[in-house]
């Protein structure tokens, strides 16, 4: 079954802290994992995209990893700030197919 | 370059009555697709649409739902005779192109939150 898995499902930090949100997808035939940010009341808003090939993208403060063996991500923030809560969302894509599959999210809320 | 567009934000309807959801995509984006957000719960698929054609409509149920993207205009999702379980997040996202280019991003809409009571 075409699944993706998030954990923890939230997390509260201080803010200058640093967190590492976790995605584990078993979606078949694999094809590319993105990272999106969705604000309270927004759309999703893709972060970073990698395919099978790519074990880690940067895009500012934030930072992810992919390992295609182990069909594992993470999104690691650093120096949070009070602007990065939101929920944080992992999407696997199927070669071949416009089907994304959702997590259900990390919900992240940065605290002064 | 406006994002896409949803409207209404907000919508409640009474059990039985019907709800008509619209999105504009993103100006020279052709392809638009709709997913439906439940409380606690991921965005799921519902239909992948073209103008004037529904290319995957295999995330839609079988019954009371429809959706349309016509030449001109938005694209409507109809929920035809609302039941409290249709309450939910409706998100539309637009493409500038479609299967075969794996790596195009979706831009989201804001989302309609229909209410059923």
């Amino acid at each position: 079954k075409n699944q993706v898995e998030q954990s923890p499902q939230s997390l509260i930090i201080l803010e200058g802290k640093n967190c590492t949100l976790q995605c584990n997808y078993t979606v078949s035939p694999f094809s590319n994992l993105r990272w999106y940010k969705q604000d309270t009341g927004r759309g999703p808003v893709s972060l970073t995209i990698m395919t099978f090939s790519e074990n880690t993208k940067s895009n500012g403060r934030y930072t992810a990893t992919l390992d295609a063996d182990t069909k594992q991500s993470s999104l690691h923030i650093t120096a949070s700030q009070l602007s990065d809560s939101a929920s944080y969302i992992c999407v696997a894509r199927q070669t071949g197919a416009n089907n994304l599959f959702f997590g259900t999210g990390t919900r992240l809320t940065v605290i002064p | 370059n406006a994002g896409v567009m949803q409207n209404p934000r907000h919508l409640v309807r009474r059990r039985g009555q019907e709800a008509r959801l619209r999105c504009s995509p993103m100006k020279g984006h052709s392809h638009v697709y709709w997913y439906r957000q439940l409380p606690e719960e991921g965005l799921k698929f519902m239909v992948y649409l073209q103008k004037e054609n529904i290319i995957d409509e295999s995330g839609m149920p079988k019954e009371r739902f429809s959706a349309e993207f016509p030449k001109e205009g938005p694209s409507i999702l109809r929920i035809q005779q609302v039941v409290r379980g249709d309450s939910a997040a409706y998100f539309c996202a637009s493409s500038p192109s479609g299967r075969g280019s794996n790596q195009e991003t979706q831009y989201f809409g804001p989302g309609t939150r229909l209410l059923v009571l």
